[in-house]
């Protein structure tokens, strides 16, 4: 079954220091999608990407924030500057066309900023 | 405004057990609804949805989720529980038009006691 796939795993950033998190959406897929997680919270939706632009945002996506696809097949989501509440469990998601077929996220980079 | 509300932070039950979660949802019109499950440090896994048609909807492991329109609710179900349920649950709504961001509940964390 396709899968998207995220990298890494796992990351650990010092504040104030940039990170790119890197999704690589199932191919045929034409919507894009971030969502975070704080611990023990609830899944929160960040930003949507389609036609190669972002297509909707939410209100904790501000300038640190960018999203990119870069090369057709890779979809990152760029945090120019951490600060320690950015720590979370970042998600990436797509979907064919509309919502008939339901997201399929991929198992997620967990950000810890120190 | 859009909200969905999973009323049971965390629920025990005993292997073999039934089990029921539930979800209620704020939403101006009827939209998709969906249940994910995410076990310890994974993603989140589509377990089922509903668009439209039969209320009763089956999904995976077992799974089973009812929607009562009279009572904004979607809740899920499962006859007869398994130590490898024990996972966060999450419903999740969606519009029913175009492919645009989900909405999640706090989730209901699943212990299954032996």
């Amino acid at each position: 079954e396709p899968e998207v796939t995220q990298t890494p795993s796992h990351q650990v950033t010092q504040m104030g220091q940039e990170v790119i998190l890197r999704c690589v959406p199932i191919s045929n897929h034409l919507y894009f999608y971030w969502y975070r997680q704080i611990l023990g919270q609830k899944v929160e939706f960040l930003v949507s990407f389609y036609n190669n632009e972002i297509s909707e945002k939410s209100e904790i996506f501000d300038d640190q924030f960018s999203v990119e696809r870069p090369d057709g097949s890779n979809f990152t989501l760029k945090i120019r500057s951490t600060k320690l509440e950015d720590s979370a469990m970042y998600f990436c998601a797509s979907i064919a066309t509309g919502m008939n077929y339901g997201y399929t996220f991929g198992s997620g980079t967990r950000l810890t900023v120190v | 405004a859009q909200s969905v509300t999973q009323p049971d932070i965390h629920i025990t039950v005993s292997e073999g057990a039934s089990l029921e979660l539930r979800c209620n949802y704020s939403y101006g019109a009827t939209p998709y609804l969906f249940w994910y499950v995410q076990s310890p440090g994974q993603g989140l896994q589509l377990l089922l949805k509903y668009f439209s048609g039969d209320t009763l909807v089956q999904g995976i492991k077992g799974f089973e989720a009812e929607f009562k329109r009279s009572q904004s609710s979607f809740n899920l179900r499962k006859p007869s529980v398994h130590w490898s349920d024990a996972a966060e649950y999450f419903c999740a709504v969606g519009p029913p038009q175009g492919a645009q961001k989900l909405v999640f509940g706090q989730g209901t964390r699943l212990t299954i006691n032996p």
